[in-house]
């Protein structure tokens, strides 16, 4: 079975200060991951993904994840933090049958 | 705009009624998601159709149904609501059914049950 933790359900960090979110997961077959952001009042939106290849995987925005197979994580950074990344991120992992969220964290950032 | 148009934004309805919401995937998209949006129970994956056939099934209720048309719209259909039923739902669409695909999501529907 699979699954996903997210570390932290919130997460504050001044403004122009590296953001770093956790996410675990749990796949008894290659994963494919994947992490959303969802601003308020409106759906989700792609970041960036996994599926094979390269680890450091650059996505949207100027975030960035790696995919550490011995840690089983996929972690979200960012170097500077913007007012405008203040959301919830989803971590994601999918399997041949659908696609599992974690419970997300919601990251503040402070002026 | 993800191109997903989700139809109505907010629905407020009583206990034990039946609702449906309906989504429009983006142009192309075969592949139809629903998602419920919770507090306690975070980002739900309830059903996935293809083409217009079920294709993956997950913590969705028997008191709720899904179908996609031939035109690719798809519906959800919740009945006999329960108060714990109030959730953000949404409906994303991807070009494929891989698992590797990019999901567009719409806006959701805010269904309160009352």
């Amino acid at each position: 079975a699979q699954s996903v933790t997210q570390l932290g359900s919130h997460v504050s960090v001044s403004e122009g200060a590296l953001v770093l979110l956790r996410c675990n997961y749990s796949s008894s077959v290659p994963p494919y991951l994947f992490w959303y952001v969802q601003y308020p009042n409106q759906g989700l939106q792609l970041l960036l993904k996994y599926t094979t290849g390269a680890t450091l995987v650059k996505g949207i925005n100027g975030f960035e994840a790696e995919f550490k197979k011995s840690e089983t994580s996929f972690h979200l950074t960012k170097p500077s933090a913007h007012m405008s990344d203040a959301a919830e991120y989803f971590c994601a992992v999918a399997s041949a049958s659908k696609i599992i969220f974690g419970s997300g964290t919601r990251l503040s950032i402070r002026p | 705009d993800s191109g997903v148009t989700q139809t109505p934004k907010h629905l407020i309805t009583a206990t034990g009624q039946r609702v449906t919401l309906r989504c429009s995937p983006r142009s192309g998209d075969l592949s139809v998601y629903w998602y419920q949006q919770s507090l306690d129970q975070g980002l739900q994956f309830l059903i996935q159709y293809y083409n217009g056939e079920e294709r993956a099934k997950g913590n969705i209720l028997e008191r709720f149904s899904a179908q996609q048309f031939p035109d690719l719209h798809s519906e959800l259909n919740l009945s006999s609501l329960e108060l714990g039923d109030s959730a953000l739902y949404f409906c994303a669409s991807s070009v494929s059914q891989a698992p590797n695909t990019e999901a567009f999501f719409g806006q959701g529907t805010r269904l309160t049950v009352v």
